[in-house]
């Protein structure tokens, strides 16, 4: 089956450039999808197809995606953006559905 | 704007059938283009996908977890369903219900509600 890896934390400084990733094989070949989960809530959409972005949501997130590697990067971060995210792709191959472990973003 | 809404058992004994009901507001939940899926995170772990329903009814299934659910969908009550059958404490987890585009993003989601496997 396809396997998402991200790394288990990632720590800035407020107003420092937040970029977490999510490794997959030939991931660039898919749509990746990010999403943030802050304690006791369900998870929002934050970016789509890659590097799109929904209604409401800064323009300081932002994604990209190519090879093996998909980024999800937050610019000038916030204190109120500490949560887990978690990408996410479909695979027709194996399971429809692939989610990443998730990422907690700590800002110090 | 379209809202999910979950609703079921918070308490399950183990062996016996978790059923949810996920209601659809702002929206039909026969509009084309869109699957309504099921998912799942225990406590303090990440994001499991369960299955999901198309607007056709066709429904795709987890494979770890396909012997067990069963998803359908109740046009005239706008809502769809899931039930997992033989639970086990390990099925202990927060049950998200979510719309998606076909084969892309899950937008938007349910506030979720905890479901607890215990005697």
């Amino acid at each position: 089956s396809y396997v998402l890896t991200q790394p288990p934390s990632v720590s800035v400084a407020p107003g420092q450039t937040a970029r977490i990733t999510c490794g997959g094989n030939n991931i660039g070949s898919k749509s990746v999808h990010w999403y943030q989960q802050k304690p006791g809530q369900a998870p929002v959409l934050v970016v789509y197809d890659d590097s799109d972005r929904p209604s409401g949501i800064p323009e300081r997130f932002s994604g990209s995606n190519s090879g093996n590697t998909a980024t999800l990067t937050i610019s000038r971060v916030e204190a109120g953006d500490e949560a887990d995210y978690y990408c996410q792709v479909w695979d027709s191959s194996s399971d429809p559905v692939v989610f990443g472990g998730g990422t907690k973003l700590t800002v110090l | 704007q379209l809202q999910l809404q979950e609703s079921g058992s918070g308490l399950v004994k183990p062996s016996q059938t978790l059923s949810l009901t996920c209601a659809v507001s702002g929206g039909s939940i026969s509009s084309g283009g869109y699957s309504w899926s099921w998912i799942r995170q225990p406590p303090g772990k990440g994001l499991e996908w369960i299955g999901y329903i198309y607007h056709s009814g066709s429904t795709y299934y987890n494979p770890s977890l396909k012997s067990r659910v069963t998803i359908s969908v109740d046009r005239s009550k706008n809502q769809f369903s899931l039930k997992l059958s033989s639970v086990t404490a390990a099925d202990t987890a927060v049950y998200y219900c979510a719309r998606a585009r076909d084969g892309s993003e899950f937008d938007p989601w349910g506030q979720g509600t905890l479901v607890t496997v215990s005697s």
